[in-house]
């Protein structure tokens, strides 16, 4: 069974820098084809796709948000870290982590997702 | 890059079937043939209804079933269900090796 668990701050403030850890578990990162991915939701809008971190250490961010994120695994831990800098307001929104299993799914689809974290900034 | 675009709702009664619509560029939805869907309900994780713009994941009902010309992609429930009232969101592979939302579509089951 796939389960995956974003944990971090539920509060941050305005500049600051946020890290999430998503510790998973019923699969590896060390093994072929599988990925895993941040994603966000801010209160009552759309999902948006953030980084992926593949198994072979390969690393994509948004194109929008590239400069504000790092994205790493640690692969004995069953974790992915991603870091955002410079956080504001707009950046309020529910943080998940989720799987792309490239052996079933090929690619462009994220099947088992976390239950997500709600972050807030503010001051 | 921006979102994918979706109708913000669409409704149906019971027993019917809809359709909703995911547009893209040539960029994403046109140039492969990677699509997925997702159902959300409020407060909950999103689920995978579609992956590679027809296959649906072991366990999804095969009321759901999805499509694509050209640069946009169709999901389409048939014999709607109470249970389906919920945000659906498209999702498509990029020529940047990333993945594209669509800004959602609230279904409404009258």
């Amino acid at each position: 069974q796939v389960t995956l668990r974003e944990s971090g701050p539920a509060l941050v403030k305005p500049t600051q820098t946020l890290t999430l850890t998503c510790t998973f578990s019923g699969f590896s990162l060390s093994s072929g084809a599988m990925c895993v991915s941040w994603i966000r939701q801010p209160p009552g809008k759309a999902l948006e796709w953030l980084a992926r971190i593949d198994w072979d250490d390969d690393k994509y961010y948004s194109k929008s948000l590239k400069t504000r994120l790092s994205i790493s695994k640690d692969t004995s831990k069953n974790q992915v870290v991603l870091t955002m800098t410079d956080m504001a307001p707009v950046d309020t929104a529910t943080y998940y982590c989720a799987r792309e299993d490239r052996v079933t799914l090929i690619r462009g689809a994220v099947d088992s997702w976390g239950q997500g974290t709600l972050v807030t900034v503010s001051s | 890059q921006s979102a994918l675009s979706q109708p913000a709702s669409v409704s149906g009664s019971p027993g019917q079937s809809i359709t909703m619509s995911c547009t893209g560029t040539s960029s994403d939805i046109g140039g492969y043939d990677y699509v997925s869907w997702y159902q959300q309900h409020p407060g909950k994780a999103p689920k995978l209804l579609i992956y590679a713009v027809t296959k649906r994941p072991s366990g999804v009902s095969d009321r759901f079933s999805g499509s694509k010309s050209g640069n946009t992609a169709y999901l389409t429930i048939s014999g709607l269900q109470p249970e389906d009232e919920a945000d659906y969101s498209c999702g498509s592979y990029t020529s940047s090796a990333t993945l594209l939302f669509g800004a959602g579509t609230k279904l409404t089951v009258l």
